[in-house]
């Protein structure tokens, strides 16, 4: 059975301050590692795939790093907006597009 | 390009009843994949559809059953419906193990 982790469960932060999330999933038989971003009532959003070990990939204020050997992926927010308020959710796959996806951690940035 | 669209977008059933979920993929995708999301858990993998056959299945039980129709589309079927079934079910659609694009999701509730 595949498990995906995510921390923190939920996080509130001030508008302007950084932070950043944790993804942890199985080191085997590992494919893409994904990121979305959930906001109330929308469709997931995707983010990052994320395919190598020691990717890096950056959107705007949002940018993610990935390491395959032990199986973790930081997602990191820049200057957070109230605008980035939402639920931001990892997902492994090992093949066929199918996600297995963290409980994800639901992030309110306050003006 | 309207995305991914599901419908309903709500709906309330007995227990016992049987209901039927409805996606249309992202134009040029071919590749259908539905999830489960109950309260406080993350997406749960139910199946993936591709050539109007199941490719993959998740640890759901039989009362769960889906068709994919020529034009990608595809249904979701649950039968005995359970209280347990409420849920938010979502439908991504995708081509050729690339990122998988989301609907805005059916809100089941069973009483």
């Amino acid at each position: 059975i595949l498990n995906v982790e995510q921390s923190p469960q939920s996080l509130h932060v001030q508008e302007g301050d950084s932070t950043n999330f944790t993804c942890s999933f199985p080191s085997s038989n590992f494919y893409a590692l994904h990121w979305y971003r959930w906001e109330t009532a929308k469709s997931p959003e995707a983010l990052f795939v994320m395919t190598l070990n020691g990717d890096e990939k950056k959107k705007g204020r949002i940018s993610a790093t990935l390491n395959t050997k032990e199986g973790y992926s930081y997602l990191y927010i820049k200057g957070s907006q109230p605008e980035d308020s939402a639920t931001y959710l990892c997902a492994f796959t090992s093949g066929y597009s199918t996600l297995t996806f963290g409980k994800g951690t639901m992030l309110l940035v306050s003006p | 390009d309207a995305g991914v669209t599901q419908s309903p977008t709500h709906l309330i059933k007995t227990r016992g009843q049987q209901v039927t979920l409805r996606c249309s993929p992202k134009s040029g995708h071919d590749t259908v994949s539905w999830y489960q999301q109950a309260l406080g858990q993350g997406p749960q993998f139910i199946f993936q559809y591709y050539e109007e056959e199941e490719r993959q299945r998740g640890n759901f039980p039989d009362r769960f059953s889906g068709h994919q129709f020529p034009n990608y589309s595809s249904e979701l079927n649950v039968n005995a419906l359970l209280l347990g079934d409420s849920a938010l079910y979502l439908c991504a659609s995708s081509f050729d193990r690339q990122g998988a694009f989301f609907g805005q999701g059916t809100r089941l509730t069973v009483v």
